[in-house]
C-alpha cells in the first residue's frame, strides 16, 4: 500500500465550479499534514496546514479524518489561477514504532485544469 | 525573513559527467536540509537530509552523495552521472525536524543526455 495516495487527476473544471481532492496515508502514527501547491516546472508552495478540527483560508477548505485517514481539500469557486497540481503531504515518524525523527511523505499530486 | 536559493537552475549534463549543485539559506540558523528528487510523472522522493553540520543520511542508495560542509548550505554531487538521474532536483529546508512546514528553493532542471 502507497503512504500517501491521492487521485492523480487531471481534473478539468470550468471555472466558478467547486472542486475536492481526496488523499489517504497509511502511517496511522502521522502528526501533522498540510497541502502544497505545484505550478508546472516549479517548487512546490505550501497551500495550507490541516488540522483536525478543518479549517478555512478563502476559498479553500481542509478536512482531516483520523480514524479514516483521510484528508481533503475542497476548492470554491475556481479561477483560472488555481490551476497546478497539488501535493498532500503527512508528517509522520520513520520507525514503525513512533519514536525517532519525523519525516514528510508526499502524495504523487493532483492535477488541476481550471476551464474559462 | 529566510531565503533559500539552489543553483544551477538548469543544466543539461552526457552521461558520466560529474555533478554538483548547490543550496543556500539564509535567515535562521541550524536549519534541518533535504534534498529531493522529482522525476517526470513522479512524486518527490526523498534523497538525502542533514540535521547539521556534517551530518547527511541517506535515504535512497544510489550514484549520489551529499555533503553540508557549513550551517546553512548543502551540496548534491555525482562522480558519474546516469541517465535515470534526469529530474528535477529540489532543495529545502525545515525549522523543527518534527512538525515544521517545508520551504523548497526554486529547483534545478537536470538532463543527463
Amino acid at each position: 500500500r502507497k503512504e500517501v495516495e491521492q487521485d492523480p487527476g487531471p481534473f478539468n473544471v470550468p471555472e466558478g465550479a467547486t472542486v475536492a481532492f481526496n488523499c489517504t496515508y497509511s502511517n496511522s502514527a502521522s502528526q501533522s499534514f498540510f497541502w502544497y501547491r505545484q505550478d508546472c516546472r516549479k517548487e512546490p508552495k505550501l497551500l495550507m496546514s490541516v488540522y483536525s478540527s478543518g479549517n478555512e483560508d478563502g476559498r479553500f477548505t481542509a478536512q482531516l479524518n483520523r480514524a479514516s485517514q483521510y484528508i481533503s481539500l475542497l476548492i470554491r469557486d475556481s479561477k483560472l489561477s488555481d490551476s497546478a497540481t497539488y501535493l498532500c503531504v503527512v508528517n509522520g515518524p520513520m520507525a514503525p514504532s513512533g519514536a525517532g525523527s519525523y519525516q514528510l511523505t508526499f502524495g504523487k499530486g493532483t492535477k488541476l485544469s481550471v476551464i474559462p | 525573513s529566510q531565503t533559500i536559493h539552489q543553483w544551477p537552475a538548469t543544466l543539461v549534463q552526457p552521461v558520466g559527467s560529474p555533478l554538483s549543485l548547490e543550496c543556500t539559506v539564509e535567515g535562521t540558523s541550524n536549519p534541518n536540509l533535504y534534498w529531493y528528487r522529482q522525476a517526470a510523472g513522479r512524486g518527490l522522493q526523498l534523497l538525502f537530509y542533514s540535521v547539521g553540520i556534517g551530518q547527511i543520511s541517506s535515504e535512497v542508495p544510489q550514484n549520489l552523495s551529499a555533503s553540508r560542509p557549513q550551517d546553512r548550505q548543502f551540496i548534491l554531487s555525482s562522480k558519474k552521472l546516469l541517465l535515470s538521474d534526469s529530474g528535477f532536483y529540489l532543495c529545502a529546508w525545515r525549522g523543527d525536524a518534527n512538525t515544521g512546514e517545508l520551504f523548497f528553493g526554486e529547483g534545478s532542471r537536470l538532463t543527463v543526455l
